[in-house]
């Protein structure tokens, strides 16, 4: 299967604390992405990071990608309540293929 | 403004009964999508269609079939639904194929 997995399945911290979600895939990519999901709704692209690309940040998150390893991993910092929802990659190996992980659902509690 | 749109929001029905999911995008996109999440929250792609071309998930049974009246819509036509076919659709479009995804808020299908 070429479908990401991340890990953990499951992730709950404390509100101020670090989140970190892993993401490992199989097959060579263009670029990888990860979104979020709140409960019930669609969606939310957070960041895009590029096959020759190595590091990324956007406000309190930073994804980093390891090409060698085929693995990704998304850190927020500072986690707030807001945060709560499933984070998911996107392996994007060719034309029009976009294989979604299996999402991490992540609890920040107040 | 609502960049992606579903209609209907909730869609329960029987078994055997035929139904479509309406999608509309204003970013004037040239590339969407039609995914589907399980129960499970597993998230996937069932086509990919832009002005030119229609990408089919081969897994997607052929009751399942994209219609684009123009480049701003894909609609979904669901032919003789069955109970597996329960589960969240999400319309998504992107500026070009590969690039980021901007999703609809999802269409929640109950076949009963």
């Amino acid at each position: 299967s070429q479908q990401g997995e991340e890990d953990p399945q499951a992730l709950s911290i404390q509100e101020g604390e670090n989140a970190t979600m892993n993401c490992s895939y199989k097959t060579s990519i263009n670029n990888l992405q990860w979104y979020r999901q709140n409960s019930g709704r669609g969606l939310v692209h957070l960041i895009l990071i590029r096959s020759n690309e190595r590091e990324k940040h956007s406000g309190r998150l930073r994804v980093t990608l390891d090409t060698s390893k085929k693995s990704s991993s998304l850190l927020i910092t500072a986690s707030r309540a807001a945060d709560t929802a499933s984070y998911f990659c996107a392996i994007v190996s060719g034309t029009y293929k976009y294989i979604f992980g299996t999402g991490t659902r992540l609890k920040v509690l107040a | 403004d609502t960049a992606v749109s579903q209609t209907p929001k909730y869609l329960v029905t029987q078994m055997g009964n035929d139904k479509s999911i309406k999608c509309e995008q204003n970013l004037g996109h040239d590339t969407m999508y039609w995914y589907k999440q399980d129960s499970k929250k597993f998230l996937k792609i069932m086509f990919s269609y832009n002005n030119k071309e229609l990408i089919i998930n081969e897994t997607v049974p052929n009751r399942f079939s994209p219609k684009s009246p123009d480049k701003a819509h894909l609609n979904l036509h669901i032919n003789s639904l069955e109970l597996g076919d329960s589960a969240v659709y999400f319309c998504a479009s992107s500026q070009r194929d590969q690039e980021t995804q901007y999703f609809g808020p999802g269409t929640r299908l109950l076949v009963l």
